[in-house]
């Protein structure tokens, strides 16, 4: 099946620093990725979806400049936390769908940010 | 707008107990719907789905049928494994979008004990 990978797993910074995180697809290429953000014990919410060569579309109230999303390949989407802050702590989970998926998404492991 | 709502957890179940975890659904045009698990240190993972009323979605011995009448898709499986313990949720697709953006319950974690 499609491989979806996320780097890193885990991480923990300090408040004002930025973190990135990437988003691999290791079997297929990826025309389309999704990133989530999902908080204990509730849904996962669609922050943004990025389709490769073009800007992100973000949903409503997620702060763009914030979170920088880059999908400079058909293999590779970042996901970029700016000047984080400790609400900015949560699990970020990304997704990627190919052409020939039927629609189907294949998700990542997710990454947990911890900002002190 | 597009909402899921699926039920609560946490639920326990002994070993080749029969299982149910509903889901209903709101949407503003016609979705898809599908039924994603999550199992421990993992991503999610299609488990089944339905793109049209009636259908039935099958895998692993789970099964669930899209129900427009009740704008339902309930999970049922009739003889749960320990494997099986996972969280479960319940998702819906509206097409219309070449992107195809999925719209989450909030998930229900399964315990499966032997």
């Amino acid at each position: 099946g499609a491989v979806v990978s996320q780097h890193p797993s885990r991480v923990i910074c300090k408040s004002g620093t930025s973190v990135k995180i990437e988003c691999r697809s290791l079997d297929f290429q990826a025309t389309t990725m999704f990133w989530y953000r999902q908080f204990p014990k509730q849904s996962l919410m669609l922050m943004a979806t990025s389709n490769e060569g073009s800007k992100a579309t973000y949903e409503q109230g997620v702060e763009k400049d914030k979170f920088l999303i880059n999908h400079a390949s058909l293999t590779l989407s970042t996901l970029t936390v700016t000047s984080a802050h400790p609400e900015d702590s949560s699990f970020y989970i990304c997704s990627a769908r190919g052409d020939r998926s039927s629609g189907e998404q294949f998700f990542g492991p997710g990454t947990r940010l911890t900002v002190l | 707008g597009d909402s899921v709502t699926q039920m609560e957890g946490p639920v326990t179940l002994s070993e080749e107990a029969f299982l149910t975890i509903n889901c209903t659904y709101t949407a503003t045009g016609y979705p898809s719907l599908f039924w994603y698990v999550q199992y421990p240190g993992e991503g999610l993972q299609l488990l089944l789905k339905a793109t049209k009323a009636d259908d039935k979605g099958s895998n692993k011995g789970f099964e669930a049928t899209y129900r427009k009448e009740t704008t339902s898709f309930h999970l049922e499986k009739g003889s749960v494994q320990v494997s099986d313990s996972a969280v479960y949720f319940c998702a819906l697709s509206v097409s219309g979008g070449s992107n195809y953006k999925l719209t989450f319950g909030k998930g229900t974690l399964l315990t499966v004990n032997p």
